[in-house]
């Protein structure tokens, strides 16, 4: 597809069950971002992936949160044993470079978890 | 840590009153960027400002990007009920070579008809 994909769409998981969340980047953009908006706020950086360096997970909230993009491309956001508070919006965003002057973000429809 | 942060968090105008939001970064910016958020919708980006000073237009929307590139603003004329939704301002921070975009606090603007 021509934009940045995310699945699933919503994700009703149950209190201590591991989530994986998708975000499928616009071919060729080298950065990749994940954000978490819950109802009402303002998005919190969580992880920063450009090209081949280390991410920037300075934003992770605990060690249950973990990502990986496999091949510069796909990107998967693993949350486990997750808790009501993980509740959000996930928002993947793409662009094509990164550094300090990235150009526009991209960003996916959102993956909706709910954590009953 | 390096923030952004926008006034006011809410604002409802009657339409066709003006509109504007601040963003505030607690770092010098070397650019700044402009998203809407439409409610339901994901962030769209709408103008980058990267010069001391810059103003932009598109139509009604007015950017400025401040002296010090700390802080800038998003101004609306005659607002519209197509104009709802919350703006963010978004911002490069980090040191040499490891740059990533946080986003500030974000402005929902309600128009009422």
């Amino acid at each position: 597809g021509a934009g940045v994909s995310q699945s699933p769409s919503n994700k009703v998981t149950e209190k201590g069950k591991d989530v994986e969340l998708r975000c499928d980047p616009i071919s060729g953009h080298t950065a990749l971002y994940w954000y978490r908006q819950s109802l009402g706020q303002g998005l919190e950086f969580l992880i920063y992936f450009q090209g081949n360096s280390a991410p920037d997970k300075s934003g992770l909230p605990s060690d249950r949160f973990s990502a990986e993009r496999t091949g510069g491309s796909v990107s998967t956001l693993t949350i486990q044993r997750t808790q009501q508070e993980d509740s959000a919006v996930y928002l993947c965003a793409s662009s094509l470079v990164g550094g300090s002057s990235t150009g526009e973000l991209f960003f996916g429809e959102g993956s909706r978890l709910t954590v009953l | 840590g390096q923030q952004v942060m926008q006034i006011p968090q809410y604002q409802h105008v009657q339409e066709g009153e003006d509109f504007t939001t601040y963003c505030n970064s607690s770092t010098t910016l070397s650019n700044i960027q402009w998203y809407k958020q439409r409610p339901g919708g994901h962030p769209v980006f709408l103008i980058q400002l990267v010069k001391s000073g810059e103003v932009k237009k598109q139509k009604r929307l007015t950017f400025q990007f401040g002296e010090a590139k700390k802080n800038s603003s998003l101004h609306i004329t005659a607002t519209q009920t197509t104009d709802v939704g919350t703006y963010f301002c978004a911002g490069p921070v980090g040191t040499s070579g490891t740059y990533k975009y946080i986003f500030g606090t974000g402005t929902r603007l309600k128009v009422l008809a």
